[in-house]
């Protein structure tokens, strides 16, 4: 049974960057499309980009465009998302999630457990 | 971007109610639509894709319709486990949103 299994919690200088892992544990990757999504405190989902590994396709929100580079390594069935010039309202969980379909028409149907990023000065 | 909204942003309801949340697209998404289940401090869980179809293992109390603009989720009798927040989510494009959500909870 495949599981996503995420990195630790960050806190981070307001400015600096941070790298969050999504690990396929017990699979692979295969031809899944994996997501980023994050939910800032009390707040809602808000879909930040993905990425099919197999394919190497990248899709970014216009809202984290310039801000968000998404990575993934089939070798090692690690998906990376990376947010550059941190401010305090990045401060949120960010999820990773798959969808086992090109185009997300299938919604996502695994998401990992989430990483709490904090952005403190 | 194609902006979500959803009616009510919150309501009460009692076990064994039935509850409908209403989710409505800025522009036609076809059946596109998926619907998810959040609980506090939990990933969410994906409940309906494409409109009406049931997630595996979701129970069949859950129901989804609607296409185009206009979609509705329908909890055919509420359980103690229902009380949540429940989003919709749109999958016509790359250009993936979410609506703002619908709290579930007790009256």
């Amino acid at each position: 049974q495949v599981q996503l299994v995420q990195s630790g919690a960050e806190v981070k200088k307001p400015g600096s960057s941070v790298k969050v892992s999504c690990k396929a544990s017990g699979g692979t990757f295969s031809t899944n499309t994996i997501n980023w999504v994050r939910q800032a405190p009390g707040q809602g989902l808000e879909w930040m980009g993905r990425i099919i590994p197999i394919f190497g396709t990248i899709n970014y929100a216009q809202k984290f465009q310039d801000r968000v580079t998404i990575t993934a390594d089939e070798s090692t069935n690690n998906a990376y998302m990376e947010l550059s010039s941190l401010r305090s309202d990045d401060t949120a969980v960010y999820y990773c999630a798959r969808a086992t379909d090109a185009y997300n028409r299938k919604g996502f149907d695994l998401w990992g457990q989430g990483t709490k990023v904090t952005v403190s000065s | 971007d194609i902006q979500m909204t959803q009616s009510p942003s919150s309501l009460s309801a009692s076990v064994g109610d039935r509850v409908t949340v209403t989710c409505r697209a800025s522009r036609s998404i076809s059946s596109y639509l998926n619907w998810y289940q959040q609980k506090p401090g939990k990933a969410p869980k994906l409940l309906i894709y494409a409109a009406s179809s049931l997630q595996s293992g979701v129970p069949s109390r859950f129901s989804g319709s609607g296409s185009g603009t206009d979609f509705t989720l329908t909890i055919s009798s509420l359980q103690p486990e229902d009380f949540a927040t429940y989003y919709c989510q749109q999958s016509y494009n790359t250009q993936l949103t979410f609506g703002p959500g619908t709290k579930v909870d007790i009256k």
